[in-house]
């Protein structure tokens, strides 16, 4: 079973400039989540969606930050236009849940963005 | 809020040796804790959960609730345990976002 993928997995770019990050989460999961580790702090949570609805987006630092997911499939998370502090890892993770189960949360290998 | 304390950013400890790495919450209800894992140039990955109760690659952890504290434990480190560990947190509900601590790491000297 393939995991999550994310695209790409660097990305450097100019401060003003757009960025969209991708996710694709394993196959038949109907939640995912987007995370971000800035330099020195914890990894954050961004925002959930179940299937195509956000569930929560109370960690989606400022509307320059837009998470879509079209159909319930992949993801996308754009941040127009960027900043020198929207500089991190951004991690995407996927879960299902099963009835009388917990909830497991599996990461992608993460985007690194660095914004100059 | 919830929160999670991972006092500790660096342990180094010997190969053979006990290792304990610590970490405390906060939050106002029944907690779900993990402990994620990642190795060298490898994605987060699980470890394990407390309502699991199982021992995983020789770790263990015990949910304390009057400590409020979920300290990941190993009685022989072995080189192949050194990697980034995050503990984390989320609600008892299904679909809950996870609250990470700020990870150890530990390095496991031979």
């Amino acid at each position: 079973e393939a995991g999550v993928t994310q695209f790409p997995s660097h990305s450097v770019i100019e401060k003003g400039q757009t960025v969209t990050l991708r996710c694709d989460p394993i196959s038949g999961h109907d939640n995912l989540y987007w995370y971000r580790r800035v330099m020195g702090k914890e990894i954050k949570f961004l925002l959930h969606f179940v299937k195509e609805s956000k569930q929560d987006e109370s960690g989606m630092p400022n509307n320059r930050f837009l998470a879509e997911r079209t159909g319930g499939t992949y993801s996308t998370l754009k941040v127009q236009p960027a900043e020198l502090e929207d500089s991190g890892v951004y991690f995407c993770a996927s879960s299902q849940v099963f009835a009388g189960e917990g909830e497991t949360q599996y990461f992608g290998p993460g985007t690194r963005l660095l914004v100059l | 809020a919830q929160r999670v304390t991972q006092p500790e950013k660096l342990l180094s400890v010997f190969k053979g040796a006990p290792v304990e790495l610590k970490c405390n919450y906060s939050y106002s209800g029944s907690p779900e804790l993990f402990w994620y894992v990642q190795y060298s140039r490898q994605r987060l990955q699980l470890l394990l959960r407390h309502i699991s109760r199982e021992s995983i690659k020789g770790f263990t952890a015990d949910l304390n609730k009057g400590e409020t504290s979920f300290h990941l434990k190993k009685p022989f480190a072995q080189e192949e345990d050194s990697a980034m560990y995050y503990c984390a947190l989320s609600g008892y509900n299904a679909g809950n976002m996870l609250t990470f601590g700020g990870g150890t790491r530990l390095m496991v000297k031979p």
